[in-house]
């Protein structure tokens, strides 16, 4: 079946870029997206994707998709405090209804 | 716009009660709304979909008969845990589609659940 699988952890430092990276097993996966969760909420979609592009960006958040490898990104610049959270990888194909999750990257900023 | 709201946001209850869950959206007409559960640390686990005026589909291993699922409205879809247990102590959080707006799902704030 379909899985999404993410890295658990990172710790970066305040101002650095931070790298989230994701990969998924479906093929034709249409959709990839990235959600934030902070602390004791739900979550808050950042950005998606569709599967014909190779790159989004939208402010400080870059997202790369190599579809050939499954593999997703999310890059964010200048990274701040505010930006400790849990981020989730997702992906859902056209016919699907459902959208598969990763387990959640938890990104930890230190000032 | 998209915005999706639960109540309450969180509840300790007894064993062997029951609790509702509401999720809303607030600004517009969801014909999908997803209910999840999430452990601590983990990712979600989608329990169920429903769609307006029809029953909800269950994934494998929910139980239907303690979390029952209603979707009266397109704005409206509870969750019921009955009989509650510790363990059914958990962040529940429910989602919704919107037909016709794009292929996001607008996720609640979530309801955090103990039960003692």
């Amino acid at each position: 079946g379909e899985d999404v699988e993410q890295s658990l952890f990172l710790s970066v430092r305040e101002g650095d870029s931070s790298v989230i990276n994701c990969t998924y097993t479906d093929s034709s996966s249409t959709y990839l997206y990235w959600y934030k969760q902070e602390p004791g909420a739900g979550l808050q979609l950042l950005t998606y994707i569709f599967s014909n592009m190779d790159m989004k960006q939208d402010q400080r958040l870059t997202v790369l998709l190599n579809k050939k490898d499954k593999h997703l990104s999310l890059r964010i610049a200048d990274t701040q405090t505010g930006d400790s959270a849990i981020y989730f990888c997702a992906e859902r194909n056209t016919g699907g209804f459902k959208t598969i999750f990763g387990a959640g990257t938890r990104l930890f900023v230190k000032a | 716009g998209a915005v999706v709201s639960q109540h309450p946001s969180w509840v300790i209850c007894k064993s062997g009660t029951s609790v509702k869950i509401e999720c809303r959206s607030l600004d517009f007409q969801a014909t999908t709304m997803f209910w999840y559960r999430q452990f601590p640390k983990q990712s979600l686990m989608l329990m169920a979909t429903s769609n307006e005026g029809s029953k909800a589909t269950y994934e494998q291993g929910v139980e239907k008969d303690k979390f029952l699922i209603n979707h009266a409205s397109l704005t409206l879809s509870t969750l019921t845990v009955t009989s509650a247990h510790p363990e059914d102590s958990s962040f529940y959080i429910c989602s919704a589609r919107v037909q016709g707006l794009g292929y996001e799902q607008y996720f609640g704030p979530g309801t955090r659940l103990t039960v003692t």
